[in-house]
């Protein structure tokens, strides 16, 4: 069965730091991989996403980068982290006639 | 490119009373047409999609959507709402063909919420 796995579920981060989100998937090989930003009141962005190992595309200019080291897991990295980064942080994956498939997602807080 | 546009924000309603929330969007190419269920801190869950064939789609918990090509509108009804439907849902669209490598556009969400 497909399954999404985000980590971690919650995230309380200082301005400043660094940042590590992590999203593995089950049941699938070589998926096309989202990274998705949910900011309060507002709907979902595109960041990120990628068609396979070591290929990232990004959407939109921002202070994230993202990674995909193996087949089944997409990073999500910053090495200083703003305010403006706060957000629901969404990883997906494309099934058949382009649905995708949503994990659980990371609450992040940037203080 | 396409645009995704939910004609509201929040939508409040009795429970029983039936629901329609708006979606229309704009694209040049054909495209595939999608609502998402999001319960609080949740992630997103599909509740029908419109690929072909009939306009008329049926979707979990009650929920369908009717495709309207000429006034591009994909509106999501359901004739009697619980309380357990209070929750964000979002439009989307999808290219059939071209590169966009299967990325979905969303509409900016419309929060239904059913009181009793």
């Amino acid at each position: 069965s497909q399954t999404i796995h985000q980590w971690p579920a919650t995230l309380v981060q200082p301005v400043g730091s660094p940042l590590s989100l992590e999203c593995t998937v089950e049941g699938t090989s070589n998926p096309n991989l989202y990274w998705y930003r949910q900011a309060a009141g507002r709907g979902l962005q595109l960041l990120f996403y990628s068609v396979g190992i070591g290929q990232i595309s990004s959407e939109v200019p921002q202070n994230l980068s993202a990674s995909r080291p193996q087949d089944r897991q997409f990073i999500l990295s910053s090495k200083k982290l703003l305010l403006s980064d706060s957000g629901f942080y969404l990883c997906a994956w494309r099934l058949l006639s382009n649905e995708q498939f949503f994990g659980p997602g990371t609450r992040l807080t940037v203080l | 490119a396409q645009s995704v546009t939910q004609l509201d924000s929040q939508v409040p309603v009795f429970e029983e009373a039936p629901v329609e929330l708006r979606c229309n969007y704009s694209s040049s190419v054909s495209v595939y047409l999608f609502w998402y269920v999001q319960y609080p801190n949740q992630g997103l869950q599909l509740l029908l999609k419109y690929l072909s064939g009939s306009t008329l789609v049926k979707g979990i918990n009650g929920f369908e959507a009717e495709f309207n090509k000429s006034q591009t509108s994909f509106h999501l009804r359901k004739p009697s709402v619980h309380i357990s439907d209070t929750a964000e849902y979002f439009c989307a669209v999808s290219e059939i063909h071209g590169t966009s490598y299967g990325k979905l556009t969303f509409g900016q969400g419309t929060i239904l919420t059913v009181h009793p």
